[in-house]
């Protein structure tokens, strides 16, 4: 069955910094991949997504991830934190077979420094 | 912008009790899930559920739980008779399309305490 590996449950940058956050999942056959961001007391929003075509994919507040296939990763990155990227970040797969369920990792919870 | 709303944001009950978790999906949505929490666990899908019936079901979902869109508004979550490991944060989302790459829009929770 497919799975979701989110290294770190929990990453602290300084403001500024790189925010490197890792997702790996399983399967041989790529699925879909998604990227979600919780804030405190909201939903899971959606930060980016891939599906077909360009593996680098941009998505909302700057952020963006990249699909390689070799390597079944799809990390998530920014060049430069700030204070309200703080929140609760989700790495997801829709699979092939399914009707659209989501496959979660177990998230990483980032931090910012001043 | 439209938002999946989830009532109550936290419910405490007593084991063997019923809990009703009520969601109300985006109005022009037609596909709903429901998804659990435990703490410190991963985000689970538990069923899904279109035209009136249930498309996906995840082997979480047993006979103590149903789903029910009781009218063109609300999509509720019932546990019949709860347990102490039923305890965890319950998010519905909803979709236009049941399609793989759809993107799923997500309520803010509710937390699910069993004592």
């Amino acid at each position: 069955a497919q799975s979701v590996t989110q290294l770190g449950s929990h990453v602290s940058v300084s403001e500024g910094a790189l925010v490197l956050l890792r997702c790996n999942y399983s399967s041989s056959v790529p699925p879909y991949l998604f990227w979600y961001v919780q804030y405190p007391n909201q939903g899971l929003q959606l930060l980016l997504k891939y599906t077909t075509g360009a593996t680098l994919v941009k998505g909302i507040n700057g952020f963006e991830a990249e699909f390689k296939k070799s390597e079944t990763s799809f990390h998530l990155t920014k060049p430069s934190a700030h204070m309200s990227d703080a929140a609760e970040y989700f790495c997801a797969v829709s699979d092939w077979g399914s009707q659209g369920n989501l496959i979660f990792g177990k998230g990483t919870k980032l931090s910012v420094k001043p | 912008e439209p938002e999946v709303t989830q009532t109550p944001s936290h419910q405490v009950t007593q084991m063997g009790q019923e809990v009703i978790l009520r969601c109300v999906p985006i109005s022009n949505h037609l596909y709903f899930y429901w998804y659990r929490q435990i703490l410190g666990q991963k985000v689970e899908f538990l069923v899904s559920f279109y035209n009136n019936e249930i498309s996906e079901k995840s082997e979480i979902f047993d006979d103590q739980f149903s789903v029910e869109r009781p009218d063109g508004s609300n999509f509720t979550l019932k546990i019949r008779s709860t347990k102490l490991e039923d305890s965890a944060m319950y998010f519905c989302a909803s979709s236009e399309v049941g399609d793989r790459h759809n993107e799923q829009f997500f309520g803010p929770g509710t937390r699910l305490t069993v004592l």
